[in-house]
C-alpha cells in the first residue's frame, strides 16, 4: 500500500480554472504537508496542516486553499490558475509529536502545467 | 529569509571521487534535521539527525550534525553515477503557534560523470 498517494500524478489545465489536488496518507500521521517544487528543484513549503491547525506561508497567494475533510486527508484547491502555478506540488506527512521522531514520507508528487 | 542554506548548489565530480555536502540551518525551537535524495519523483528519506557529534551511516552515505553551529553535512564516499540526484536539506522545528513545520533547503544537485 501507499504510504502518501496524491491524484492526479499530471494535471494541464488553462490559466482561469479552478482545479483541485488530492492527498491521502495510510500512516495514521497527524500532520500533513503541501509543497511546490519550481523548475530548479526548490521545495518550497505551502501549508502545513494538524488536527487542530492550518499554518500558512504568508507568500502563498489566497487562490491556493487546503481542505481536510479528515486527518488523512489534506486536499488543495487552486481557484483561478495563473502559468506561474505551474509546477510539481508534493503532499507530504510526518508524526512529529510522538516519542521517536519520524521522517516526512512523500507522495509522488503532482506535475501542473498551465497552459 | 532562508532558513536552511545548502552548499554548493551544484556539484558534478568523477566516479570514485568523495563528496562533501553542507547544510546550514537556522530555525527556533529547532527538532531535527534530515537529509532526502531526490532522483526523477518524490524525495527518498536518508537519515534523521537529532544529536549533535553522532554519525549516521548508510552504506557509502554518512551524516553528523553539529548543533552547536547548526549546520549538518552529507558524506558521500566512492562515488557512482545512480548516486546522482538533488540532495535536500530539511530542519524540523517547532513555530510559534506551537505547529510543527518542515523547511527545506534548495538541494544541491549532485552529477557524477564516469
Amino acid at each position: 500500500d501507499t504510504a502518501v498517494s496524491q491524484t492526479p500524478k499530471y494535471l494541464v489545465t488553462q490559466m482561469g480554472n479552478d482545479k483541485s489536488i488530492k492527498c491521502e496518507q495510510n500512516l495514521g500521521h497527524d500532520t500533513m504537508y503541501w509543497y511546490k517544487q519550481d523548475s530548479k528543484k526548490f521545495l518550497k513549503i505551502m501549508f502545513s496542516y494538524n488536527n487542530k491547525e492550518l499554518i500558512i506561508n504568508e507568500t502563498v497567494p489566497n487562490r491556493f486553499s487546503p481542505k481536510s475533510p479528515d486527518k488523512a486527508h489534506l486536499n488543495l484547491h487552486i481557484n483561478s490558475l495563473e502559468l506561474g502555478d505551474s509546477a510539481v506540488y508534493f503532499c507530504a506527512s510526518s508524526q512529529p509529536r510522538t516519542a521517536m521522531n519520524t521522517e516526512a514520507f512523500f507522495g509522488q508528487g503532482t506535475r501542473l502545467t498551465v497552459v | 529569509e532562508d532558513k536552511v542554506v545548502q552548499s554548493p548548489l551544484s556539484l558534478v565530480v568523477h566516479e570514485g571521487d568523495t563528496v562533501t555536502l553542507n547544510c546550514s540551518y537556522e530555525v527556533t525551537n529547532f527538532r531535527s534535521l534530515l537529509w532526502y535524495k531526490q532522483e526523477k519523483k518524490a524525495p527518498t528519506f536518508l537519515f534523521m539527525l537529532t544529536s549533535s557529534g553522532i554519525e549516521k551511516k548508510s552504506g557509502r552515505l554518512s551524516s553528523i550534525l553539529d548543533k552547536k553551529e547548526l549546520f549538518s553535512i552529507l558524506n558521500i564516499t566512492a562515488t557512482q553515477t545512480g548516486d546522482s540526484a538533488v540532495y535536500l536539506c530539511g530542519a524540523g522545528w517547532y513555530s510559534g503557534a506551537g505547529s510543527y513545520q518542515l523547511t527545506f533547503g534548495k538541494g544541491t544537485k549532485l552529477s557524477v560523470i564516469p
